[in-house]
C-alpha cells in the first residue's frame, strides 16, 4: 500500500533557528513529490515539486530535497511568518494523477 | 491566470439535511478536478476526482456524491448528512497528465462544514 509519513507532527523553533522537516514515502512508483504550505483555515499553497532522487529546489528560506525513500524540507533562519502546516504528497504512476498526503508538520516560529 | 473558487466558505447543517458544495475554475479548459476532505489535525483524503464532464471516480465509499455538470464546475453533494461528514472540504484542479509530465494540483480556499 502506498504510504506517506511526515515527522515531526509539530515543531517549535525560535526565529533564526534552522531545522528540517521529513517526509518518508513507500510507493509502487513515484511520479512526483509535492510540498505545500497550509495556513489555518485556508487551502494548501503549492511550494515545490520534485521528480527524481538528488533533485533540489529552493524558494526564499525553504529548500526541498529528494532521495529514493524520503524528502526533506529545510528551513534556514526561519521567521514568524513561516509558521504554518507543511504538507507532503506523492503522486504515483497509473493512479490518475491523484495525490497521497502525509499528515503534515505544524511549524511554529517564535520571535 | 487560473483561479479556483469554492462556496460557501462556511456551512453549519443539521444531521440528516442535504448538502451541496460548489467549485468552479476559471482561466483553463478541461481541467482535472478533485474533492478532498481534511479532518481536524489530519492530512487530506481524496474523495472524488473527475477527468471530464460526467466522469467521476470515487475513492472512498460514503454517503457523499460528486457531479460535474460543466467543464469547469464540480459539485459535492449529500442527501443526508452525518456527524462524521464534518470537516474542511477542498477542491483542487490540475491541467491533466500527459507525456510523462506531472501536473501540480492547485487548491481552492475550502469550505468548513459543521454538522450538528
Amino acid at each position: 500500500e502506498d504510504q506517506v509519513t511526515q515527522s515531526p507532527e509539530a515543531l517549535r523553533l525560535q526565529e533564526g533557528e534552522s531545522s528540517s522537516l521529513n517526509c518518508s514515502y513507500t510507493v509502487s512508483g513515484l511520479r512526483g513529490l509535492f510540498w505545500y504550505r497550509q495556513d489555518p483555515g485556508k487551502g494548501p499553497e503549492f511550494l515545490f515539486t520534485l521528480y527524481s532522487a538528488g533533485e533540489e529546489k529552493e524558494k526564499e528560506r525553504l529548500k526541498a530535497t529528494l532521495t529514493k525513500k524520503e524528502s526533506f524540507l529545510h528551513i534556514t533562519a526561519p521567521k514568524p511568518e513561516d509558521s504554518a502546516t507543511y504538507l507532503c504528497a506523492v503522486q504515483v504512476y497509473n493512479q490518475g494523477g491523484k495525490l497521497i498526503f502525509g499528515q503534515g508538520t505544524e511549524l511554529s516560529v517564535k520571535p | 491566470s487560473q483561479t479556483i473558487h469554492q462556496w460557501p466558505a462556511t456551512l453549519v447543517q443539521p444531521v440528516g439535511s442535504p448538502l451541496s458544495l460548489e467549485c468552479t475554475v476559471e482561466g483553463t479548459s478541461n481541467p482535472n478536478l478533485y474533492w478532498y476532505r481534511q479532518a481536524a489535525g489530519r492530512g487530506l483524503q481524496l474523495l472524488f476526482y473527475s477527468v471530464g464532464i460526467g466522469q467521476i471516480s470515487s475513492e472512498v465509499p460514503q454517503n457523499l456524491s460528486a457531479s460535474r455538470p460543466q467543464d469547469r464546475q464540480f459539485i459535492l453533494s449529500s442527501k443526508k448528512l452525518l456527524l462524521s461528514d464534518s470537516g474542511f472540504y477542498l477542491c483542487a484542479w490540475n491541467s491533466g497528465i500527459g507525456g510523462g509530465a506531472t501536473d501540480t494540483q492547485y487548491f481552492g480556499p475550502g469550505t468548513r462544514l459543521t454538522v450538528l
